[in-house]
């Protein structure tokens, strides 16, 4: 069974850093592009970046790029968003989801809370 | 870039069927597939419909996609109503031109 299974919640400070996590299992995480989605309160889902674990080949959306970094362990099937200095703008849920094929999100994660508050 | 615009809302009774458009900016609605995903409160987004109209396995033959060169828009059209078919529906679709993945803003369905 095809799972992704995210980090738990995060409350953190402003300028604070932060790495979220998303770990893969029951298919070849190598094989397949991780995205990351971006949900603030009561609003819809936004595209942030993708990478492909297999070679970590990673593209931005413009609105994050130089905002975020996404990385990956392959080794131990696992995609990484992370912050250098969060701002409360940052507040939001943040979703991983595998890219079936070049255009579709076929499995997502349960997602991550992140809350930056003074 | 383009952009994929949804009706902020829609609503219906059980029963009835609904259509939920997504219309694309620019660009050709048919150069790249469309995805809907359903967003129910509290949980993450699940698809309904991939490739246009493909159903991925699990999904009730009652959700049905379809795209529309004229209006160069695509529809979800889901049909005998539930009470739990109640949830955001979210278009996607692939900017080639970019590598960049698109979401429409959403559409809130109410069945009442």
């Amino acid at each position: 069974e095809v799972q992704l299974v995210q980090s738990g919640a995060e409350v953190k400070k402003p300028g604070e850093s932060l790495k979220i996590s998303c770990k893969g299992s029951g298919y070849s995480f190598t094989s397949y592009w991780i995205g990351w989605v971006r949900q603030m309160p009561g609003k819809g889902l936004e595209w942030m970046g993708i990478i492909y674990p297999g070679d970590s080949d990673t593209r931005y959306s413009p609105s994050f790029q130089g905002q975020v970094t996404i990385s990956a362990d392959k080794s131990i099937s696992t995609a990484y968003l992370q912050w250098s200095s969060l701002k409360a703008s940052d507040t939001a849920m943040y979703y991983c989801a595998r890219l079936a094929n070049p255009t579709s999100f076929d499995y997502w994660g349960q997602g991550t809370l992140v809350t930056v508050s003074s | 870039n383009f952009m994929l615009t949804q009706p902020h809302s829609v609503s219906e009774s059980p029963g009835k069927t609904v259509t939920i458009s997504c219309t694309r900016s620019s660009g050709s609605i048919a150069s790249n597939y469309v995805q809907w995903y359903q967003q129910r409160p509290g949980s993450a987004p699940t698809t309904v419909i991939y490739e246009d109209n493909q159903r991925p396995s699990g999904v009730p033959d009652r959700f049905s996609g379809s795209i529309d060169s004229s209006s160069n828009s695509a529809s979800l059209t889901i049909s005998g109503l539930k009470t739990e078919d109640e949830a955001d529906y979210y278009c996607q679709s692939y900017d080639s031109s970019n590598l960049h993945w698109v979401f429409g803003g959403g559409t809130k369905l109410t069945v009442l």
